[in-house]
């Protein structure tokens, strides 16, 4: 089993600031890798596919990178409608799956 | 666009099966573009993928719960199904269902069901 690890596990951050979550594979999982921020009572969204891949309608300040075993999701100027958890995802290995445990970012 | 819906009982009785069903609308269940998943989250905690299906009936589980899970689907209703037996407490959580393609595109709104006596 790919094991994902997200960090750090809270995230605080001032609105308009940047803010860099972390996800690590415990093997490579290519670029097979997504990104969903999910709201208190709502259900995950889609944000980035392919490690760095936009979905539709995703705001431009949300940028992935990264391959092989280390990830990042980027907001670059913290809006108010940011504050919510992020998980990352692999799927190299689909249809089997693994979720990190989420970052959940916070307003400082 | 790809609507998804859970529908279920919210409260099983610990031992017994849990039963839910996605009603997909938007897009056919048979599309080849598409496999079809159940993902849960316990109170306050993360996501665990469940199970997948396609629609030509292939299923895949989660190795953890596979002895417990059947994952079904009714291309005449465009829905799938997921049974979990023998619940216990540790099985209260939100389900959700969701497309896959292979990432999780369309989530729908997730079902909270409680297993208590």
């Amino acid at each position: 089993e790919i094991v994902m690890t997200q960090s750090p596990a809270t995230l605080s951050v001032s609105p308009g600031e940047r803010a860099t979550l972390s996800c690590r594979a415990s093997q490579s999982v290519s670029s097979n890798l997504a990104w969903y921020q999910q709201k208190p009572g709502q259900a995950p969204r889609l944000l980035i596919y392919g490690a760095s891949t936009r979905a539709t309608g995703i705001p431009a300040r949300f940028s992935g990178s990264g391959s092989g075993t280390e990830f990042t999701l980027t907001i670059s100027s913290l809006q108010s409608e940011d504050f919510a958890v992020y998980y990352c995802q692999q799927y190299n290995n689909w249809p089997l799956y693994t979720f990190g445990q989420g970052t959940k970012l916070e307003i400082k | 666009q790809l609507q998804l819906q859970e529908s279920g009982p919210g409260l099983v009785k610990p031992s017994e099966t849990l039963s839910l069903t996605c009603t997909v609308s938007g897009g056919s269940i048979s599309s080849s573009s598409y496999y079809w998943g159940w993902i849960r989250q316990p109170p306050g905690k993360g996501l665990e993928w469940i199970g997948s299906i396609y629609y030509s009936g292939s299923t895949y589980y989660n190795p953890s719960l596979k002895s417990r899970v059947t994952i079904s689907v009714d291309t005449s209703k465009n829905q799938f199904s997921l049974k979990l037996s023998s619940v216990t407490a540790a099985d209260t959580a939100v389900y959700y269902c969701a497309s896959i393609r292979p990432d999780l595109d369309y989530w729908g709104q997730g079902t909270l069901v409680t297993v208590s006596s």
